[in-house]
């Protein structure tokens, strides 16, 4: 079975400072990885993406992650965080099961962002 | 390009009522999934449409149903509505049913049951 754990459900930056939003997954075929950002009273907004290649993907807004096998980890980083980037994050996993596709969502994490 | 639709976006109803939601998915999309969001519950799957036809669901009751059309477009009823229902319920669409496409969210409807 496929899951997908984020780890703290909160976390408070400074405006300025690294952003760090951590993604596990437990697949035994590893499987495509999505970050998406969930701003207040909206939907889901892709980020970024890994299916093959390159293993550091950037995404919107400077957002990028790194795909590391050996860690099974998909963690979302920015280098600066902006009063903007204050919203909900979710990390999926999808892969293909039975002949169609399996998606399946981390519980979120909430980024506050302080001036 | 338009983007994924959701009518309505808010909706109050009643414990014992039923509701219809509604997604129209972006224009040649042929998947749509259903999601319930809750704070406490976070993003649930409850089923994934493709070219008319359901082919998976999430653990949800037989009260939570769902339907898509020949366009698409994509409905879910709930019936004998619980207090527990109350949540955003989002629809999702992506092109086909490739695991490396990203779903595209629409805002999200609203229901609140008192």
């Amino acid at each position: 079975a496929q899951s997908v754990t984020q780890l703290g459900s909160h976390v408070s930056v400074s405006e300025g400072a690294l952003v760090l939003l951590r993604c596990n997954y437990s697949s035994s075929v590893p499987p495509y990885l999505f970050w998406y950002v969930q701003y207040p009273n909206q939907g889901l907004q892709l980020l970024l993406k890994y299916t093959t290649g390159a293993t550091l993907v950037k995404g919107i807004n400077g957002f990028e992650a790194e795909f590391k096998k050996s860690e099974t980890s998909f963690h979302l980083t920015k280098p600066s965080a902006h009063m903007s980037d204050a919203a909900e994050y979710f990390c999926a996993a999808s892969r293909s099961s039975g002949g169609y596709q399996k998606v399946t969502f981390g519980t979120g994490t909430k980024l506050q962002v302080i001036p | 390009k338009a983007g994924v639709t959701q009518t309505p976006r808010y909706l109050i109803k009643t414990r014992g009522q039923q509701v219809t939601l509604s997604c129209s998915p972006i224009s040649g999309h042929r998947s749509v999934s259903w999601y319930q969001q809750t704070p406490g519950q976070g993003l649930q799957f409850l089923f994934e449409y493709f070219s008319e036809t359901q082919r998976n669901k999430g653990n949800f009751p037989g009260r939570f149903s769902g339907r898509q059309f020949s366009n698409s477009r994509s409905e879910m009823n709930v019936s004998t509505l619980e207090l527990g229902d109350s949540a955003l319920y989002l629809c999702a669409s992506s092109w086909r049913d490739s695991s490396y496409n990203e779903q595209f969210f629409g805002p999200g409807t609203r229901l609140t049951v008192l």
